[in-house]
């Protein structure tokens, strides 16, 4: 069993749609949540971090997690197309920011 | 932008030649750490360089190996190149554990 799960898309929304992406893990020791954002030919920007289990919100943006499922979510609300690019699920080892355990990545298109 | 540089931007090599690729980081940070993302893949962990020592590695062979300089820029070096070397190569350049900022990437092909 891999230890991260990420479903690779793509997926295409219209703008104005409601996004969810989904990580699944096995590993009990990820106790930090992080995703991040990776537009072409740039590396990955930190989008959400979070630790404990509920909802984390930031404008448009609301990270989930359930820690009993081992099952991490981003919600993305009125998507606009500048919303399109590869979001990543990631989770540090010990709290800091170093060593990343990376998804596989889901690619997201929002359609004008 | 991040402040993150890395070159150089796309390189082809040959299988078994070797490569370097270099980092230069954000000012203030003194911690760098190097992924490899392979097409269609997360970025995998290679290793960490703080204050210019190895500060943890990830399941790459010997034949990754870096540098990190007394200006905190960095370097990673790839020996014996083989196809699966393959992939976008990040640096992300942090003040120790704090939030990391990643560069664009050097992109590396292996014929």
């Amino acid at each position: 069993q891999k230890e991260v799960e990420q479903d690779p898309g793509p997926l295409s929304v219209p703008e104005g749609a409601i996004v969810s992406l989904n990580c699944t893990y096995s590993n009990s020791a990820f106790q930090y949540f992080m995703w991040y954002r990776q537009y072409s030919r740039k590396g990955p920007e930190l989008l959400m971090y979070t630790y404990s289990s509920g909802n984390k919100e930031d404008g448009r943006f609301t990270a989930q997690v359930d820690k009993s499922s081992k099952y991490i979510s981003l919600f993305i609300r009125d998507s606009q197309p500048s919303d399109s690019a590869t979001y990543l699920c990631a989770f540090p080892p010990s709290g800091g920011y170093q060593k990343v355990t990376f998804g596989t990545g889901t690619k997201l298109q929002v359609i004008p | 932008e991040t402040g993150v540089t890395q070159s150089p931007t796309h390189l082809i090599k040959t299988r078994g030649q070797q490569v370097t690729l270099r980092c230069s980081s954000q000012s203030g940070h003194n911690t760098v750490s190097w992924y490899q993302q392979a097409l269609g893949q997360g970025p995998q962990f290679i290793f960490q360089y703080y204050r210019e020592e190895e500060n943890g590695r990830g399941n790459f062979p010997p034949r990754f190996s870096g540098l990190q300089f007394p200006n905190y820029s960095s370097e990673l070096n790839v020996n014996a190149l083989e196809l699966d070397d393959s992939a976008l190569y990040l640096c992300a350049s942090s003040l120790a554990a704090d939030e990391q900022y990643f560069g664009p990437g050097t992109r590396l092909t292996v014929t």
